[in-house]
């Protein structure tokens, strides 16, 4: 186990609904970043957190929003739900000097937007 | 061109065989590349990551990367049935910017 969790674990939503997912970071970890992992497919980057700040966003619009709060946790927001948004949401937590080599993932969160 | 292209597979192999995953990718800036292997229904770990280009071999994995072709390959030498699960490699440019590239993953099974 990594120490990252997410909850909650599956979660069922209506086209136009807003989420809220949560992510609690692996102990000494200041970093998260969030991705979507469609079915079949590889996970995409849809942004990062650094000590409460967005530190870089993919190609998502603007309907997906974050928040990191002071002990490092994580919210990924997503507003006015699309069938599309169904997919596997994965949290990744770091240090900032090791954001990528040492990027430990959550379990994921899986939605199924109808 | 996609940034990073994988071969989704299928890939069915006998238990002690030796597989080889490989991915492609277009970046010349990537500096790392990693190697996840994800169990169905579960989150992506970390099997190991290799620097620049070259050779890393960790217990029965040996990550291979030659960036003059954008190649990146993973072997697994005496498959084990527990090795069945997608294996996704993902570059990283490294620095400030932590975001992986993944690449679609390849499904593997390895049969007893």
């Amino acid at each position: 186990e990594t120490g990252v969790t997410q909850s909650p674990t599956h979660l069922i939503k209506t086209r136009g609904q807003q989420v809220t997912l949560r992510c609690s970071s692996q102990s000494g970890h200041n970093t998260v970043s969030w991705y979507q992992q469609a079915l079949g497919q590889g996970p995409q980057f849809i942004f990062q957190y650094y000590r409460e700040e967005e530190n870089g966003r993919g190609n998502f619009p603007p309907r997906f929003s974050g928040l990191q709060f002071p002990n490092y946790s994580s919210e990924l927001n997503v507003n006015a739900l699309e069938l599309d948004d169904s997919a596997l949401y994965l949290c990744a937590s770091s240090t900032g000097q090791r954001r990528g080599t040492e990027a430990f993932f959550g379990q994921g969160t899986r939605l199924t937007v109808v | 061109q996609k940034e990073v292209e994988q071969d989704p597979g299928p890939l069915s192999v006998p238990e002690g065989a030796i597989v080889s995953l490989n991915c492609t990718y277009s970046n010349s800036a990537f500096q790392y590349f990693m190697w996840y292997r994800q169990y169905s229904r579960k989150g992506p770990e970390l099997l190991m990551y290799t620097y620049s280009s070259g050779n890393k071999e960790d217990g029965r994995f040996t990550a291979q990367v030659d960036k003059s072709s954008k190649y990146i390959s993973l072997f697994i030498r005496d498959s084990q049935p527990s090795d069945s699960a997608t294996y996704l490699c993902a570059p990283y440019y490294g620095g400030s910017q932590g975001n992986l590239i993944f690449g679609k993953g390849t499904k593997l099974s390895v049969k007893p």
